[in-house]
């Protein structure tokens, strides 16, 4: 148990599909990501929100949107994808800023097809 | 911009020393993780460096040199069950951490 649940794990949606992900923490932590593990790449940070704010948003396209109603939950909601999206989601979260040591969910397993 | 380099695969014996290397320039540096992930298992942390020096963790070591900007994770008496990704990341300002491409062990009996 990571102390950060993903839900679901699996996913597999098509193209024109609306779905969300869905992530919780009990760890009282201030701040929450969105990452992207593609195959042979590294994690990419999508998106950070620190104490409810969107703080980051690395150039991420708009067909994935992120919401994050309190500083437990953390939602990635996600419209029109294109194959090439799918990958594994993790979303992760932290306390100290100085430290940033993350605590990542198990993931969301996405194909789109 | 932010550049993480370390081994793409890395093979050794049960039993075994294995030291993975990590190089990175980034614009800032607040530290720099070790991070261990299984196959279709979340990142689990494994140490942290912000000061020059070993950090020693159990069978786990991790070195730091900022001038030099590099690092490495030394793992002592390798067993089957270190068979993993290994993440380097550098938190170079606030929350946020750049994440190295991971380099995968593959421990052989």
């Amino acid at each position: 148990e990571t102390g950060v649940t993903q839900t679901p794990r699996h996913l597999v949606m098509g193209m024109t599909n609306k779905k969300s992900l869905k992530c919780e923490q009990h760890l009282g932590h201030n701040a929450m990501y969105w990452y992207k593990q593609s195959a042979k790449k590294p994690l990419e940070l999508m998106f950070v929100y620190s104490l409810e704010e969107r703080v980051e948003n690395n150039s991420v396209p708009s067909r994935f949107s992120p919401e994050c109603p309190n500083s437990s939950h953390l939602f990635l909601h996600l419209h029109t994808l294109q194959p090439e999206d799918s990958a594994l989601y993790l979303c992760a979260s932290s306390q100290d800023p100085l430290r940033g040591e993350a605590f990542f969910g198990q993931g969301t397993r996405l194909t789109v097809v | 911009g932010q550049n993480i380099d370390q081994p793409t695969e890395m093979t050794a014996t049960e039993g075994a020393i294995v030291q993975i290397n990590c190089t990175y320039q980034t614009s800032g540096f607040n530290g720099l993780f070790w991070y261990q992930q299984h196959a279709g298992e979340a990142p689990t942390f494994l140490s942290y460096n912000v000061l020059d020096g070993l950090e020693e963790k159990g069978r786990f070591s991790s070195f730091l040199s900022r001038s030099k900007g590099y690092s490495y994770l030394l793992l002592k008496e390798l067993q089957m069950k270190d068979s993993a990704s290994y993440l380097c990341a550098v938190n170079n300002a606030g929350n946020m951490l750049t994440f190295g491409g991971g380099t995968r062990l593959m421990v052989k009996p």
